[in-house]
């Protein structure tokens, strides 16, 4: 099956800096991509996602780069903010079937 | 948007007992549900796939017997945790995908705390 792989497990941030979050993915029929956002007891918020047939998509702050040859994607996040602090993951999946989740990282945006 | 609830957003129950947990399309349906779980510090971890009317897909390592899952209609699943153990303590997370846009979603997770 799928195998999400998302390093590292921390980072910390300046605030107003920008932030680069990574995954790989293991199954190369996976054609979906989304990455969420989890705060603390809550549930996963979808914050952007990407499909096999695009390479790149931006959403003001936010950015996500998919290289299907190298089977990685990409989160990137502008001008990072305080509010930003929280655990994201990223997620593949094939068609409709389930997600495949990473491991998650957990940002910091230091003020 | 789109609204996924799930009922009961916390429990505290005792070892040996049984808890329901609910998870409802309110203004779609589907007919497909996922349920995840989800430990401390963790990821969410896939354990079944729940299809309207038809028996539900299991996780390898997910017990069918004791994580019972019912999918009676397009707007409601179920997660019944059957004989509970401290070890079944977690966060328990639905989603649900939308019949007509494909679009998927998640309810607010239910805490479950057994003692």
């Amino acid at each position: 099956g799928e195998n999400v792989e998302q390093h590292p497990s921390t980072l910390s941030v300046q605030e107003g800096d920008s932030a680069v979050i990574k995954c790989t993915y293991s199954d190369s029929a996976s054609n979906y991509f989304p990455w969420y956002k989890q705060e603390l007891g809550k549930r996963p918020q979808l914050i952007i996602d990407i499909r096999s047939n695009v390479g790149e998509k931006k959403d003001q702050r936010i950015a996500v780069t998919l290289n299907k040859t190298a089977k990685h994607f990409s989160l990137h996040i502008t001008e990072t903010q305080p509010e930003d602090s929280a655990v994201y993951f990223c997620a593949a999946s094939i068609g409709s079937q389930w997600l495949t989740f990473g491991k998650g990282i957990t940002l910091s945006v230091r003020p | 948007g789109a609204v996924v609830s799930q009922h009961p957003s916390w429990v505290i129950c005792k070892s040996g007992t049984s808890v329901k947990i609910e998870c409802r399309s309110l203004d779609f349906q589907a007919t497909t549900m996922f349920w995840y779980r989800q430990f401390p510090k963790q990821s969410l971890m896939l354990m079944a796939t729940s299809n309207e009317g038809s028996k539900a897909t299991y996780e390898q390592g997910v017990e069918k017997d004791k994580f019972l899952i019912n999918h009676a209609s397009l707007t409601l699943s179920t997660l019944t945790v059957t004989s509970a153990h401290p070890e079944d303590s977690s966060f328990y997370i639905c989603s649900a995908r939308s019949l007509n846009t494909g679009e998927l979603f998640f309810g607010e997770g239910s805490r479950l705390t057994v003692l």
